[in-house]
């Protein structure tokens, strides 16, 4: 199994961009699929979309006007950036990848706060 | 959309008891593309079963899947200390993927 690892600002200001990148190692980005999944402080997850080892994507619907998923194989890493962000959009943003859509493997997660 | 829902919301148990967690989704989960999720506090979820049967690399034999269709079953056979968690099911066969509200098994 792959490792994962998120890293991004901790604090982004209401309006502005959240910008967070997975790292991926112990394998390569060619064959799988990659995703992101968020968790507000003490709810439960929701899948935020995915991008394939090819470049094509898929958003959940709830914030597809405002996602965009994008990779980098060659440096084994993908990247999630969320516009116009409001205090909804605090929660834990996890990365994960899988041989399909299942996602199997889970980063350990990176808290972003949204807060002037 | 395929929405999952969980049952019961709370699990009150004690160790060395049988748990049962059942989720429901609203349409077919076409090939059966059902998975589980463990989640411990302060930890990233944790992949126990998927395609509703299949034990993950590395999970106990104590959990089992089950279920086709609409209704999915998670069974632990046996507590152990370490099984007190929430635990989430999640379908992979149509976009938007979608997540279960979640059942937290606690200590009784």
């Amino acid at each position: 199994q792959v490792q994962l690892q998120e890293s991004g600002p901790g604090l982004v200001k209401p309006s502005e961009t959240l910008s967070l990148t997975c790292v991926v190692s112990g394998g390569s980005m060619t064959t799988d699929y990659w995703s992101w999944v968020r968790q507000p402080p003490g709810k439960g997850l929701e899948w935020i979309g995915l991008i394939s080892y090819g470049g094509s994507t898929n958003y959940n619907p709830s914030l597809k006007s405002r996602v965009t998923i994008s990779l980098d194989t060659t440096k084994n890493q993908f990247f999630l950036r969320l516009s116009s962000v409001t205090a909804a959009d605090t929660a834990m943003y996890f990365c994960t990848g899988g041989s399909g859509w299942l996602p199997d493997s889970w980063g350990k997660g990176t808290l972003v706060t949204v807060s002037s | 959309e395929i929405v999952l829902t969980q049952s019961p919301g709370t699990l009150s148990l004690s160790p060395g008891e049988r748990a049962t967690l059942s989720c429901r989704a609203t349409q077919t989960v076409t090939r059966d593309y059902l998975a589980w999720f463990q989640q411990r506090p302060g930890q990233a979820p944790r992949l126990l079963i998927y395609d509703a049967i299949n034990r993950a690399t590395g999970v106990p034999d104590r959990f089992s899947g089950s279920g086709s269709g609409t209704d999915f079953t998670l069974s632990i056979s046996r507590l152990e200390p370490e099984d007190f968690a929430v635990y989430y099911c999640q379908q992979s066969s149509h976009a938007p993927l979608t997540f279960g509200g979640g059942t937290k098994v606690e200590i009784k």
